[in-house]
């Protein structure tokens, strides 16, 4: 099955700064990769996705970017602001079967 | 629109009992799913129910069940509660018709074993 790593565990960063994240998959034929952020006593929310077919997307401050042939994709999230501060997981499906997830990681922004 | 409603909350249980946990899903959402949450183990998915039949399952022991009413809704029961079992269990509704259709999660049910 497959299989996701996910990295740092712990970030933090100054408030206005950027943040990355990182992920990466063992199945080439995974081909959707979503983005979730869980705040504290609430269930995760989805806040971008990528589908295979795409190498790059981006919703205002947030972007997600696919390197198929490396198998990795990232999160990006610049001008952070204190309520990004939160539980990022990625996660990757191959078609038409579960979500695996990355094992989280916990973003504090430093005001 | 309502979300993803899931109740109890809160379960306090020993060892050897069973628990049944609900999760009601966004209206016309056909598609439930379940995740274990544990801090060691992240989010780890159960099953996923569409139209009432089990369309996929994770690598969980057969004393995880669940099943899905006509209505949508799904229940998940654990039997012969171990202490391992405690975790914060998620359900995630989606229209289903898709696999990358988002999925909207509920609060969880938070489940002590003791």
């Amino acid at each position: 099955g497959e299989n996701v790593e996910q990295h740092p565990s712990t970030l933090s960063v100054q408030e206005g700064d950027s943040a990355v994240i990182k992920c990466t998959y063992s199945d080439s034929a995974s081909n959707y990769f979503p983005w979730y952020k869980q705040e504290l006593g609430k269930g995760p929310q989805l806040i971008i996705d990528i589908r295979s077919n795409v190498g790059e997307k981006k919703d205002q401050r947030i972007a997600v970017t696919l390197n198929k042939t490396a198998k990795h994709f990232s999160l990006h999230i610049t001008e952070t602001q204190p309520e990004d501060s939160a539980v990022y997981f990625c996660a990757a499906s191959l078609p038409a079967e579960k979500l695996t997830f990355g094992t989280g990681t916990r973003l504090t922004i430093i005001p | 629109k309502a979300g993803v409603t899931q109740t109890p909350r809160y379960l306090i249980k020993t060892r050897g009992q069973q628990v049944t946990l609900s999760c009601s899903p966004i209206s016309g959402h056909r598609s439930v799913s379940w995740y274990q949450q544990t801090p060691g183990q992240g989010l780890q998915f159960l099953f996923e129910y569409f139209s009432e039949t089990q369309r996929n399952k994770g690598n969980f022991p057969g004393r995880f069940s669940g099943r899905q009413f006509s209505n949508s809704r799904s229940e998940m029961n654990v039997s012969t509660l171990e202490l391992g079992d405690s975790a914060l269990y998620l359900c995630a509704s989606s229209l289903g018709g898709m696999y990358w259709d988002e999925q909207f999660f509920g609060p969880g049910t938070r489940l002590t074993v003791l």
